[in-house]
């Protein structure tokens, strides 16, 4: 089954305390995204990454990073976790061009 | 400027009526791309509807079809014969040219009685 896998679910933690939220597709897609969605802002793109080894921020990128070492994973990673960070976020992936997103079921984080 | 405008924090149709849901959009590309993604209460993202900024058909998904007005940059969803189902948070979304620059408007929430 085409799909964004992204993991985990649910995650509550600590301030300061370093996080990786995985996200992987199956679909040979180029393309990669990070999102974070709060409520009355729709969604905001954190950063993207348009193939291996090629990434760009987003409109919303401090205190995120990511890598894409390879094409089919796309890990977002909070260096040191802060309460405003506290989100839902979604991975997903398209491939190139005008085409729409594949997303993932989304990862709720809470940073108390 | 808001890149993607969405009117209407909340709607409510009746359930078989028609429902038209507005998104505005604002960009200098001439190449772009417009969606609409339905978010159910369960969370997920799904993919609605696309129209290319080049169609000059607007694009129709059995009961979606998207109101494509270049000139007045509007790119409004409509939805014939509501269903219980339909009840959920509505995205418009724009891709930009050769960026993977992607926005979302901030939603509209639809409420469909029966």
């Amino acid at each position: 089954e085409a799909q964004v896998t992204q993991n985990p679910r649910y995650l509550i933690t600590v301030t300061g305390k370093k996080l990786t939220v995985t996200c992987s597709q199956n679909m040979n897609h180029e393309y990669m995204s990070w999102y974070r969605q709060d409520p009355g802002l729709g969604l905001r793109q954190i950063y993207y990454s348009m193939n291996v080894e090629v990434t760009d921020k987003g409109d919303v990128p401090e205190g995120y990073k990511v890598s894409r070492k390879e094409k089919r994973n796309f890990p977002l990673i909070l260096e040191s976790p802060s309460p405003n960070q506290t989100s839902l976020y979604f991975c997903a992936s398209s491939p190139a061009g005008l085409d729409g997103y594949t997303f993932g079921s989304g990862t709720r984080l809470t940073v108390v | 400027a808001q890149k993607i405008t969405q009117t209407q924090p909340g709607m409510f149709v009746q359930e078989k009526e028609a429902v038209t849901l507005d998104c505005t959009y604002d960009t200098s590309d001439q190449s772009y791309g417009l969606f609409w993604y339905k978010q159910p209460s369960s969370g997920e993202m799904i993919f609605l509807i696309y129209q290319g900024s080049y169609d000059e058909q607007n694009a129709t998904e059995g009961r979606y079809s998207l109101n494509f007005q270049k000139a007045r940059k509007s790119a409004n969803l409509v939805i014939s014969a509501s269903q219980l189902g339909d009840s959920a948070m509505y995205f418009c979304a724009m891709r930009e040219g050769h960026f993977n620059k992607f926005y979302f408007g901030s939603g509209t929430k639809l409420n469909v009685k029966p």
